[in-house]
């Protein structure tokens, strides 16, 4: 069971918007740590795809942008493409742990 | 551009144990502020933090695995190296090494390919 909690599976239509949630507690994402995402595609390993909350790697599009309040995170992408289908992880710190720490993964599916 | 390959057995017995190697390349592992870590994914399942080292051969480990796993660094060979101890069918994964800036919760930025590490007699 992952300290960060995401939901198993989102879609969506190409060209639409969807969000992924990534929600934590007072002792890592309520703590002020930063949340990282990344994406990852079959087969494929992970990729950091914005980090600091908000901040996207060169490369990166601006189609994929981040935010965080409280004790939860969102990964928003806009304008979905097919390119998009894979699965998606936030990650966090957390302090009584004294570690890092995953969300179980959300699977976006590209209708 | 700096590159992570993971390399050791891809079998493993129960209650040996598991041993991998993560070569840097295209970089110094000894210079930048970062340390140098392990993550393992079982099939079908998410990522799980296995632990991290400095090169000054500081460790974090996963409270939950901390009891047999070892990090370490060689930092003549631009190598860190991972031993879990005692392991069963549960350890069974694709190890990944990983990149991270010196900094708690920091991201990770450079992976490796990852290498699946199965478990069995």
């Amino acid at each position: 069971q992952s300290v960060l909690t995401q939901p198993p599976s989102v879609s969506g239509a190409p060209g639409q918007r969807v969000t992924i949630s990534c929600t934590g507690s007072s002792s890592d994402i309520g703590a002020g740590y930063d949340v990282h995402w990344y994406q990852q595609l079959p087969g494929t390993a992970p990729k950091l795809l914005l980090y600091g909350n908000t901040n996207r790697p060169s490369g990166v599009p601006d189609r994929f942008s981040g935010s965080k309040s409280g004790t939860s995170a969102s990964l928003a992408i806009t304008g979905l493409q097919a390119e998009d289908e894979a699965d998606y992880y936030c990650q966090s710190y957390d302090s009584s742990l004294s570690g890092v720490v995953f969300g179980g993964g959300t699977k976006l599916t590209v209708l | 551009q700096v590159q992570l390959q993971e390399s050791g057995p891809g079998l493993v017995k129960p209650s040996q144990t598991l041993s991998l190697t993560c070569t840097v390349s295209g970089g110094s592992i000894g210079s930048g502020n970062y340390y140098w870590a392990w993550i393992r994914q079982p099939a079908g399942k998410g990522l799980e933090w296995i632990g991290r080292v400095y090169t000054s051969g500081s460790t974090n480990y996963n409270p939950s695995l901390k009891s047999r796993v070892t990090i370490s660094v060689d930092t003549s060979k631009n190598q860190f190296s991972l031993q879990l101890s005692s392991v069963t069918a549960a350890d069974t994964a694709v190890y990944y090494c990983a990149r991270g800036y010196s900094y708690r919760g920091a991201p990770f930025d450079y992976w490796g390919q990852g290498t699946l590490v199965t478990v069995s007699s």
